[in-house]
């Protein structure tokens, strides 16, 4: 595997599930970030780690809850969530935070459909 | 006033044309500049990559950074249908709690 991967590629939830998104980075990246892209908006930051602490939550609801257990992956739990939240969910990576190390590269997403 | 504006399209051209992207900004610390390419069902993936002002070329795809004007162009020349995705622009500041703002992004069709 290279560059970043992301699992599952689709997922379908009901309201009451419990599901997680995970994310893995194979550039030896320092920094991870999930984002979440709807139709028609604008790619909207949720949260920024950076070896493994967490630097910025977006304003983002409980409902959505990030957990990095090392610098290479990047978990997204998800509960109760609602119809609005159904969006492709993309993770990214970068050397660093700022400067010219932040570059982000980006996996391939996850679709998310909440019913 | 948005951050950075974008025009969504689409935008459709014939093989072979020479395409112009273009993305608007208004907040002048921004330094570093990027055109991602999105195909559909896919992640964005880096195409261009440009700190501060000046002309960038890879191949058939030139970026410019008008900081001045807050204005950034992607150019693609000699279009291919492969082309067809969207066209996402990029930037943020120097610093490390600088966030990555991005554009709608622009559909592009390239028509054989």
């Amino acid at each position: 595997e290279t560059g970043v991967t992301q699992t599952p590629r689709h997922l379908v939830m009901g309201m009451t599930n419990k599901k997680s998104l995970k994310c893995e980075q194979h550039l030896g990246h320092n920094a991870m970030y999930w984002y979440k892209q709807s139709a028609k908006k604008p790619l909207e930051l949720m949260f920024v780690y950076s070896l493994e602490e967490r630097v910025e939550n977006n304003s983002v609801p409980s409902r959505f809850s990030p957990e990095c257990p090392n610098s290479s992956h990047l978990f997204l739990h998800l509960h109760t969530l609602q119809p609005e939240d159904s969006a492709l969910y993309l993770c990214a990576s970068s050397q660093a935070i700022g400067g010219a190390g932040g570059t982000q590269y980006f996996g391939p997403g996850t679709r998310l459909t909440v019913l | 006033q948005k951050e950075v504006e974008q025009d969504p399209g689409p935008l459709s051209v014939p093989e072979g044309a020479i395409v112009s992207l273009n993305c608007t900004y208004s907040n002048s610390a921004f330094q570093y500049f990027m055109w991602y390419r999105q195909y559909s069902r896919k992640g964005p993936e880096l195409l261009m990559y440009t700190y501060s002002s000046g002309n960038k070329e890879d191949g058939r795809f030139t970026a410019q950074v008008d900081k001045s004007s807050k204005y950034i162009s992607l150019f693609i020349r000699d279009s291919q249908p492969s082309d067809s995705a969207t066209y996402l622009c990029a930037m943020r500041g120097q610093g490390g709690s600088e966030k990555l703002v991005f554009g709608k992004g622009t559909k592009l069709t390239v028509n054989p």
